[in-house]
């Protein structure tokens, strides 16, 4: 199984809700990442979990706030986004690192309005 | 700093046709390069991973070859079809530091189309 799911599909939400994406992975990788893909641009690297610990965060604006409670769970919280958030946010896996092949979910369509 | 580019940025052949698709890197100390294909509002799904080491790699119809010392690597889609099309994107990944670990850096992509 080489699948990464990420709920929900697609989400709307206004600049002062609160909402969480999840993403999920029973393939046993320990290296977890959130990308944020805008129309027409390739994905950016957001945060990398390794072990469950944050290894990267790419100067990501405190409104979103990653967490992996566990080695197949990666969430990415969100609150008090703007409209320019509005974006594809896209997880992936990696065996060990990034230096393996890594896997993508099918992402999550963010609209902030 | 790592620059990736995808030439050219869309493409269009009839079925039955080969597709080349190319992959430049300005920084030659990858540890690997990475194919992957999406479809319009969808995820990225794995196509093919080469390392530094290979000089190229087939999964059926696919075969991806990849020249490190002049920076490139080049997708060839063999016999195309309509279900081929999407959008190609290559990703290098950096050769091991603590900084640049775990960062795939993406080129911008060659969207595809192939006419029935």
């Amino acid at each position: 199984d080489t699948e990464v799911t990420q709920t929900p599909k697609h989400l709307v939400m206004g600049m002062t809700n609160k909402k969480s994406l999840k993403c999920e992975q029973h393939m046993g990788h320990r290296a977890m990442y959130w990308y944020k893909q805008k129309a027409k641009k390739p994905p950016e690297l957001m945060f990398v979990y390794s072990y469950e610990k944050l290894s990267i965060n790419e100067s990501v604006p405190s409104r979103f706030s990653p967490e992996c409670p566990n080695s197949s769970l990666l969430n990415l919280h969100l609150h008090a986004l703007q409209p320019e958030d509005s974006a594809l946010y896209l997880c992936a896996s990696s065996p060990i690192g990034g230096w393996t092949e890594a896997f993508f979910g099918q992402g999550t369509r963010l609209t902030v309005v | 700093k790592q620059e990736v580019t995808q030439i050219p940025a869309a493409l269009s052949v009839p079925e039955g046709e080969n597709l080349v698709l190319n992959c430049s890197f300005t920084d030659s100390a990858i540890y690997n390069l990475q194919w992957f294909r999406q479809d319009p509002g969808k995820g990225l799904t794995s196509l093919l991973l080469i390392q530094s080491s290979q000089r190229e790699q087939t999964s059926g119809r696919l075969n991806a070859s990849l020249d490190k010392s002049s920076g490139r690597s080049t997708l060839y889609i063999a016999a195309s079809q309509p279900g081929d099309s999407a959008t190609y994107l290559c990703a290098v990944s950096p050769t091991m530091t603590t900084d640049s670990w775990g960062k795939l850096q993406f080129g911008a992509g060659t969207q595809v189309v192939v006419t029935p």
